[in-house]
């Protein structure tokens, strides 16, 4: 079955650190473009980073640049989203997504991060 | 960065019935290298992630019923669901894969009346 499955998501205090991990299964992530989108409780949908195959190209948005890293290991087929000085505005679902080009094709379940203290 | 803004913010609609759902993009989301046009539709169902529905504005992804399509084109773009079904009750996202920073769509919420 082709999914994605994260893990690392919990409480955390503002200021502190948290590493995000996806699993993917029934498909090679070496072929993909791989992002991380976050969605805040009862909020729309915002992306955060994308990685490209190989790792050469990294992108984010703005409000993470500085704090936030994402890195893959292809070997492994797993993404990771590695989240430093973390704030209360940081807390959402973090889903793990697939690209197609940049196209989201492929949403995990999510993994849920809250800061607070 | 490229705005996506949504009309309506919710919309109840009766079985059977139409659901329209409007995007605009702040600037045209046509790739000129690609000739096509990178903007997508998402339905996101209470409880669950989001999940492809549309993709270049107008081609379904695989295993989307036909009920659902998209139309439009440069910076105007529509989500019609046409004979509305019990599991179609969701928030459907617009989103530019155009350029970065990538961006969405506030959401419309579709309800049954």
């Amino acid at each position: 079955e082709v999914q994605l499955v994260e893990s690392g998501g919990g409480l955390v205090q503002p200021g502190g650190s948290l590493r995000l991990s996806c699993a993917a299964s029934g498909f090679n992530i070496n072929n993909y473009w791989m992002s991380w989108v976050r969605q805040a409780p009862g909020k729309g949908l915002e992306w955060v980073a994308i990685i490209k195959q190989d790792g050469s190209e990294k992108k984010s948005v703005d409000s993470v640049k500085g704090r936030f890293t994402i890195s893959r290991d292809n070997a492994k087929n797993s993404l990771y989203l590695q989240m430093d000085s973390l704030r209360v505005e940081d807390s959402a679902v973090y889903y793990c997504v697939r690209g197609s080009g940049w196209l989201q094709d492929l949403w995990g379940q999510g993994t849920l991060v809250t800061v607070s203290s | 960065d490229i705005v996506m803004t949504q009309s309506p913010d919710s919309l109840a609609v009766s079985l059977g019935e139409r659901a329209t759902i409007n995007c605009k993009s702040s600037r045209s989301v046509f790739h000129n290298s690609y000739k096509q046009t990178f903007l997508g539709w998402y339905q996101q169902r209470p409880g669950q992630p989001p999940k492809l529905l549309i993709h270049g504005a107008t081609s379904r992804a695989s295993g989307v019923p036909d009920r659902f399509s998209g139309s439009g084109s440069g910076t105007d773009f529509t989500l019609t669901i046409t004979s509305l079904q019990a599991e179609d009750v969701a928030v459907y996202y617009c989103h530019q894969y155009l350029d970065s920073p990538l961006t969405f769509g506030g959401g419309t919420k579709v309800e049954i009346k």
